[in-house]
């Protein structure tokens, strides 16, 4: 599995913008960039994924680099409830090759 | 969307017993997974649950540790057996939706302790 790399932590004051980055240097053509965000005591919730062009939704936006080799998740308004651990996962949307490798993510706090 | 119950929620165990956990959901989907999240950790995933056939084992983790049978396709079960208190940890069931939007949807997780 291609291997993304994330700062361990950030912190950000709240109703700010929040620019979360990660670099995956080793993408294939065949996968797609996904963010999930775990809250504290739950289980993984999906954020964005895209494959070339930027993406945005009710969420957040995400920010791909032109070579793919990086990205940025832009969280607009950084709210109390945006305090959670955020992934970077590269995805082979290939039938089969479904699953999802977490790495370590990012420890995001938000400063009231 | 996809809604994931799991059973557990959460219980202590005795070193050397077998606990099944279960994940029900709300509607078919194609894969189901199972991660294992240690204290600390990011998740792990143990395995992938296919309906009919034996599960798909990621590297560490092996059928007699990790059982797990996926009878249809909403409902999975999780066993892990002979436990020690290393396998405490949070337990997940992950789905993927019909819909192959590229959503993976995860339960609220079982936290088991092992004393």
């Amino acid at each position: 599995d291609a291997k993304t790399t994330q700062p361990n932590s950030m912190e950000s004051n709240e109703e700010e913008p929040v620019h979360l980055p990660c670099n995956h240097s080793t993408i294939s053509g065949t996968d797609y960039i996904h963010w999930y965000r775990q809250l504290p005591s739950q289980g993984p919730e999906y954020v964005i994924h895209g494959l070339t062009s930027n993406v945005n939704n009710r969420m957040a936006s995400l920010a791909i680099a032109e070579d793919r080799k990086s990205s940025t998740l832009i969280l607009h308004r950084a709210t109390l409830r945006d305090a959670a651990v955020y992934y970077c996962i590269l995805r082979d949307n290939n039938f089969g090759n479904e699953k999802l490798t977490f790495g370590t993510g990012t420890r995001l706090t938000i400063i009231p | 969307s996809a809604v994931i119950s799991q059973k557990p929620s959460r219980d202590i165990c005795q070193r050397g017993t077998s606990l099944t956990i279960q994940c029900q959901v709300d509607s078919q989907v194609t894969m189901m997974f199972w991660y294992r999240q240690q204290p600390g950790q990011s998740l792990t995933l143990i395995a992938t649950a296919n309906q009919g056939s034996e599960a798909t084992y990621e590297s560490g983790f092996v059928i007699d540790k990790f059982p797990i049978s996926r009878p249809n396709l909403t409902f999975s079960t999780l066993t892990v057996s002979n436990m020690s208190p290393e396998d405490s940890s949070i337990y997940l069931c992950s789905v993927s939706g019909l819909a192959n939007t590229g959503e993976l949807f995860f339960g609220e997780g079982s936290r088991l302790t092992v004393l």
